[in-house]
């Protein structure tokens, strides 16, 4: 199976501060690899897919890159609705497999 | 627009089978591929296995042989059973939909199941 690891586990940010989540594969993945945010008791959402393809209804400020074994989310400018858990998840091969999420909390 | 939701048990005893459904709305379910992607408490995410378009099945190795992915396309909808479950299968339990075994769009609202005599 293709781990996902993801970090840092917890990043504490200032609201306005822009940050970078970031998302390393065991193996390469090309650009295999997408990312969703979770609030606390809501569904997972579909930010990013494949490594930097934008999704519609997604906030401008969220943008993905990188390819192989090292990916990256970007929030530029983080808002207060942003506070969440971010998880990637790659496609690259059979078990789909999620990291184990970067949770983005209020400094 | 597309919507999903899962029902079932919320608690169910060990060494039982757990059962549930995703009624899907807005899309056919002969279309597209729809998994079952559980959390964990603690958010571990993990995904269980889907049912395609056409009826085909894949699974997550590590559910060996306790899992069955099946589905009733007059009433649009898809089940999962998950046999001889332990505490350890206690989690939130999620349906959602995919254009390919890639990324999931659309997500149900999550069911939580117990696993507790």
């Amino acid at each position: 199976d293709i781990v996902l690891t993801q970090s840092p586990a917890t990043l504490s940010v200032t609201p306005g501060e822009s940050v970078s989540l970031s998302c390393r594969a065991s193996q390469g993945i090309s650009t295999s690899i997408h990312w969703y945010q979770q609030k606390s008791n809501e569904s997972p959402r579909l930010l990013i897919k494949y490594a930097s393809q934008s999704i519609s209804g997604i906030p401008s400020r969220f943008s993905g890159s990188g390819s192989g074994t090292d990916f990256t989310l970007s929030i530029n400018r983080v808002e207060s609705e942003d506070f969440s858990v971010y998880y990637c998840q790659q496609s690259y091969s059979l078990p789909l497999t999620f990291g184990s999420g970067t949770k983005l909390e209020i400094k | 627009e597309v919507q999903l939701q899962e029902s079932g048990p919320g608690l169910v005893k060990p060494s039982q089978s757990l059962s549930l459904t995703c009624s899907v709305t807005g899309y056919s379910i002969t279309s597209n591929y729809w998994g079952w992607i559980r959390k964990f408490p603690g958010n571990k995410m993990e995904w269980m296995g889907y049912i395609s378009y056409s009826g085909s099945t894949s699974y997550n190795p590590s559910l060996k042989s306790r899992i069955s992915i099946t589905r009733d396309t007059s009433k649009n909808q898809f089940f999962l059973q998950l046999n001889s479950v332990t505490t350890e299968d206690t989690a939130t339990y999620y349906c959602a939909r995919s254009p390919r075994p890639n990324w999931f769009a659309y997500w149900g609202q999550g069911t939580l199941v117990t696993v507790s005599s």
